[in-house]
């Protein structure tokens, strides 16, 4: 089955700079990648997926690069805000189910 | 529009007792999904059905049994609870398989 990598755990950046968290797959065959937001208490929230066949794609301050050769792909937060301090997930799927990554905590520091 | 209603929120259990988790999508989706939730280790999947009478094992499944009662509704049971099943459980659902997961807004259960 599906196994995805996700680094780093924890991650602290000043408001205002960037963030970029990386995950790792390892079945070929998975061909879509999505990214979950889950803030204290709360359900987690997709903010943004990739499909196989695009090697980037942003929605607004957060982007997403796909490398299928090296399977690997990342998540990338611009102009970070205290609002974006959450825990992120990463997931590959492979047939009808999402396998996950085991998240990042991201805290941004005033 | 509700999405992923799940009950009950909160539970305790003795070890032993048995209980079951109820889940419903009011999105006309297709495929359903339990998935536990504990620190450090993500989530992961208990089972999963891909269609209304369908279900299948996914990576955690020993203690737990589903059921796809209709389209709408898929129920996660656990038969003889064990302080190892305390966890966050989220029930979730996707129109078609490239496409993002809704998930519910979870159980916490705790097994004493």
């Amino acid at each position: 089955g599906e196994n995805v990598e996700q680094h780093p755990s924890t991650l602290s950046v000043q408001e205002g700079d960037s963030a970029v968290i990386k995950c790792t797959y390892s079945d070929s065959a998975s061909n879509y990648f999505p990214w979950y937001k889950q803030e204290l208490g709360k359900r987690p929230q997709l903010i943004i997926d990739i499909r196989s066949n695009v090697g980037e794609k942003k929605d607004q301050r957060i982007a997403v690069t796909l490398n299928k050769t090296a399977k690997h792909f990342s998540l990338h937060i611009t102009e970070t805000q205290p609002e974006d301090s959450a825990v992120y997930f990463c997931a590959a799927r492979e047939n009808e189910k999402l396998t996950f990554g085991t998240g990042t905590r991201l805290t941004i520091i005033p | 529009n509700a999405g992923v209603t799940q009950t009950p929120k909160f539970q305790v259990l003795k070890t032993g007792q048995s209980m079951t988790l109820q889940c419903a999508q009011d999105m006309n989706h297709n495929s359903m999904y339990w998935y536990r939730q504990d620190p450090g280790m993500g989530l992961r999947l208990i089972y999963y059905s891909a269609s209304e009478g369908t279900t299948d094992k996914g990576e955690v499944p020993n203690g737990y049994n589903v059921s796809r009662l209709n389209k709408r509704e898929f129920s996660l049971r656990l038969e003889s609870a064990a302080p190892s099943q305390t966890s966050v459980y989220f029930c979730a659902s996707t129109r078609t398989a490239t496409y993002g997961y809704t998930f519910g807004s979870g159980t916490r259960l705790t097994v004493v």
